[in-house]
């Protein structure tokens, strides 16, 4: 049974880096994409991006310029980091898999992690 | 980029039907297979319920359904349980990479 794990600092200064991992155990990285998810505490979920385990990936518009992510095969982990980061980064974060089918058409996302909670304040 | 729309709240008494929309404001969700629905409990993770064509993961009721109208998906709950009380996300694999979730609709099992 595939289990999703983040992991990181809770708390994170303004302006600084945030750095998330996401273990997966129970399974293999590859051949799936790999998303991460936020909501900010009492609001809706929003999508940050996702990575496929070949290191190909993509991100949500409106944080496209302060988000990277990658992948360790070797580790079994995936990474997120959201740069410069203010208040409004402040968030429960979220690593999920796609359920995809055959030709790489991804439905939904069908395992969560349990989110781990970022706070950025001074 | 389409945006999706749903119902701040909607509420209903046990065993009854209720209906939660989900409207997006480009052609987007006319994919209609690309709408996928979570379930999403205080303090918990949001659960997958519908996904594709009406497909639901093992282990969810088939009280929930979902079906599909011009711009609107929707999801139906029918014979409402005090357990089905929790927030409800639709969500729009949007093309080009990206992803879309609506607002949100918080439910209320009166």
């Amino acid at each position: 049974q595939v289990q999703l794990q983040e992991s990181g600092p809770g708390l994170v200064k303004p302006s600084e880096t945030l750095s998330l991992t996401c273990t997966v155990s129970g399974g293999s990285i590859s051949p799936y994409y790999w998303g991460w998810i936020r909501q900010p505490p009492g609001k809706g979920l929003e999508w940050i991006g996702y990575i496929y385990y070949s290191g190909r990936t993509d991100y949500n518009p409106s944080l496209k310029s302060r988000v990277s992510t990658s992948v360790d095969t070797s580790k079994n982990q995936i990474s997120l980091m959201v740069n410069s980061v203010t208040a409004e980064d402040t968030a429960v974060y979220y690593c999920a898999r796609y359920l995809c089918g055959d030709d790489n058409t991804c439905y939904a996302f069908d395992i969560w992690g349990q989110g781990t909670m970022v706070t950025v304040s001074s | 980029q389409s945006a999706l729309t749903q119902p701040a709240s909607v509420s209903g008494s046990p065993g009854q039907s209720i209906t939660i929309s989900c409207t997006g404001t480009s052609s987007g969700i006319g994919n209609y297979n690309l709408v996928s629905w979570y379930q999403q409990h205080p303090g918990k993770t949001p659960k997958l319920i519908i996904y594709g064509v009406s497909e639901r993961p093992s282990g969810i009721s088939n009280r929930f359904s979902d079906s599909k109208s011009d711009n609107t998906a929707s999801l139906t709950i029918s014979g409402l349980q005090a357990e089905d009380e929790a927030h409800y996300y639709c969500c729009l694999n949007a093309g080009n990479g990206i992803w879309v979730f609506g607002g949100g609709t918080k439910l209320t099992v009166l």
